[in-house]
């Protein structure tokens, strides 16, 4: 079955610090992953998709199809990055274009 | 720019009741969904519309039904309210890139 796992239900950081935000998946065939980002009291929104292969925020995330991880990473955290995050797998099976999403991370970056 | 809006934005129902969640997209989408999003469970998904006149269900679609009126507007009815109904409600469309989807701001429903 498709699935998404995000690990930590919450992750605190420290303003400058490095973060690692955990996504891992499951499907067999070639998937695509996406970061979805909620900032407080707005909508949620794409973050980045792995296809482009960008840098968005200063975030990358490197899909892994060996570990089948999607991580999202940041070398230097900033408290405006405090969000909930959530990884979603897109285009399985017969409901094509449906998200799967993980049950999010909420980050939270400490001045 | 309105995008994606849901109305209302709060509700509060005793059980039993009954009530439709509105959604409308201004930006010509084929697809849209309904949500729902439930601490520490993620957005789950209650029925999505792939084009106009077709709907599936989706995850959770139990205690649901939906109806996409046309293209712009897509909504969520609730007919007989339960307490395990208490959630925020997303609706989202998408265009040609399925998989990019665009959100509402929300329903938070309380039902007593």
């Amino acid at each position: 079955a498709q699935r998404v796992t995000q690990p930590e239900k919450l992750l605190s950081v420290f303003k400058g610090a490095p973060v690692e935000l955990k996504c891992n998946y499951s499907y067999s065939g070639s998937p695509e992953l996406f970061w979805y980002v909620q900032y407080s009291r707005q909508r949620l929104q794409l973050l980045l998709r792995h296809i482009s292969r960008e840098s968005i925020k200063g975030f990358t995330a490197d899909l892994n199809k060996g570990e089948t991880s999607f991580h999202l990473k940041k070398p230097f955290a900033q408290e405006e990055d405090s969000a909930m995050y959530y990884c979603a797998l897109g285009g399985t099976g017969g409901s094509q274009g449906n998200l799967i999403f993980g049950k999010g991370t909420k980050l939270s970056v400490k001045p | 720019n309105a995008g994606v809006t849901q109305t209302p934005k709060f509700q509060v129902l005793k059980t039993g009741q009954s009530m439709t969640l509105q959604c409308a997209q201004d930006m010509n989408h084929n697809s849209m969904y309904w949500y729902r999003q439930d601490p520490g469970m993620g957005l789950r998904l209650i029925y999505y519309s792939a084009s106009e006149g077709t709907t599936d269900k989706g995850e959770v679609p139990n205690g649901y039904n939906v109806s996409r009126l046309n293209k712009r507007e897509f909504s969520l009815r609730l007919e007989s309210a339960a307490p395990s109904q208490t959630s925020v409600y997303f609706c989202a469309s998408s265009g040609d890139r399925r998989n990019i989807q665009y959100f509402g701001a929300g329903t938070r429903l309380s039902v007593l």
